[in-house]
């Protein structure tokens, strides 16, 4: 089967620590990934993408890294602020116009 | 700001009440999709309208209809809704209709209540 899920319900860090939410993928057929940040009231928001053919790519704060060897992806939000508190979702397309996404890591920074 | 603007931002309706749910994009977006969120889980996928045609329905029940008057306006009309059809129903775009390498961008949804 194809699933999209995450390890971590939860996820609390420092304020000005690293964080890293993970997600893990079924599907090795899979070739491209999302991760969006999604605040109280709010809807998803686009982070950062990465392709296949990339093991890492980089955004503001934001690191993305794929391990196509074991279906595995990161974020990373260096010197997390307590406005990154919010939920992160991983996604990949499903069909050609349906994005299935993972369950969900809730980040909260503590000041 | 988000660049998908929905309306309105809050809906309470009873169960006997058509209502519709309004989205707009300005971005030349070719795709358009209606998700609905419940608390605490990922968006789930009710419908895509790809160059203004419905092309999937993930078997969402009749009292939802989605409707494409044009490349950059999307509706949901609403009628005889149960309960658990409380939830935020977000709208997104995305400039292709394949999502192979391209994300989608969403607005902000609408929250709806059914009493």
């Amino acid at each position: 089967g194809e699933s999209v899920g995450l390890h971590l319900p939860t996820l609390s860090v420092q304020e000005g620590d690293n964080s890293i939410i993970n997600c893990a993928y079924s599907n090795s057929a899979s070739d491209y990934f999302i991760w969006y940040k999604q605040e109280s009231g709010k809807g998803p928001q686009f982070i950062i993408d990465i392709r296949s053919n990339m093991d890492k790519r980089q955004g503001q704060r934001v690191t993305v890294l794929l391990n196509k060897t074991v279906k595995h992806l990161s974020l990373q939000i260096a010197a997390t602020q307590p406005g990154d508190s919010a939920v992160y979702f991983c996604a990949a397309p499903k069909e050609a116009n349906n994005l299935f996404f993972g369950t969900g890591t809730r980040l909260t920074v503590i000041p | 700001d988000t660049e998908v603007t929905q309306t309105p931002k809050h809906l309470v309706m009873g169960m006997t009440n058509k209502k519709s749910l309004k989205c707009e994009q300005h971005m030349g977006h070719r795709a358009m999709y209606w998700y609905k969120q419940k608390a605490k889980k990922p968006p789930e996928l009710m419908f895509v309208y790809s160059y203004e045609k419905l092309s999937i329905n993930e078997s969402v029940p009749s009292r939802f209809s989605p409707e494409c008057p044009n490349s950059s306006l999307l509706n949901l009309h609403l009628h005889a809704l149960q309960p658990e059809d409380s939830a935020l129903y977000l709208c997104a775009s995305s400039q292709e209709v394949t999502l192979r390498n391209q994300p989608q961008h969403f607005g902000d949804g609408t929250r709806l209540s059914i009493l």
